[in-house]
């Protein structure tokens, strides 16, 4: 079975104090690695896939890099509209319809 | 403008009282995904379906149908609702060959069942 666990649940940053959120996991042979943005009452919003361990992507100050057994989004300098609940999901080959979601790190980050 | 439309946004029933919440999406995308979020458990996958006609179970199926008659359209129906079905439910689109990124997820709709 698919497992996915997030820490830490929530974290606390002040403006511009950089921080990484981790994302574990176990899949019978990763198709893909998702990261997720939510805000509080709106649906996800896609950043991120990574697909090989190695892999590396980014987008203004988030970056999300996967090694075989877990990935990492790393926040440069937040703002705090970066605040929000992150999610992590994971498809396996053997599935690849089947999404497992990871129960999220939410982000709060302080002016 | 691309998006999915899920209805109602908030709906309040009884027990065993059947209902739908319909989700549609316009952006021609073969897959389709039901998922409902509870605190502190994540977003957890209903049923999805790759392609019309085509239908599979997620982690928490049970209590739930779905139909995929038109590409546009995946409809979650309950048919004889319960106070544990009482969630946030969301439905998500992509293209076959992005599937998974599932970029674009609905507005949501707030289930209680009491």
């Amino acid at each position: 079975e698919d497992q996915v666990t997030q820490s830490p649940e929530a974290l606390r940053l002040q403006e511009g104090e950089s921080s990484s959120l981790n994302c574990s996991y176990t899949v019978s042979g990763l198709r893909g690695l998702f990261w997720y943005r939510q805000d509080p009452g709106k649906g996800p919003e896609f950043l991120f896939t990574l697909y090989s361990a190695g892999e590396e992507k980014e987008k203004e100050r988030l970056k999300a890099t996967l090694t075989k057994k877990e990935s990492f989004l790393h926040i440069t300098a937040p703002k705090p509209e970066d605040s929000a609940t992150y999610l992590c999901a994971v498809q396996a080959w053997t599935n690849a319809g089947k999404s497992t979601f990871g129960d999220g790190t939410t982000l709060t980050v302080k002016p | 403008e691309a998006q999915v439309t899920q209805n109602p946004r908030y709906l309040i029933t009884v027990t065993g009282k059947k209902l739908t919440v319909t989700c549609s999406q316009n952006m021609n995308h073969e897959y389709m995904s039901w998922y409902r979020q509870d605190p502190g458990l994540g977003l957890r996958q209903i049923y999805y379906s790759m392609n019309v006609e085509v239908t599979d179970k997620g982690d928490v199926p049970e209590g739930y149908k779905v139909s995929r008659k038109e590409k546009r359209n995946f409809p979650l129906i309950l048919e004889s609702p319960s106070p544990n079905q009482t969630s946030l439910y969301f439905c998500a689109s992509s293209s076959v060959k992005e599937m998974g990124t599932e970029a674009f997820f609905g507005q949501g709709t707030r289930l209680t069942v009491v």
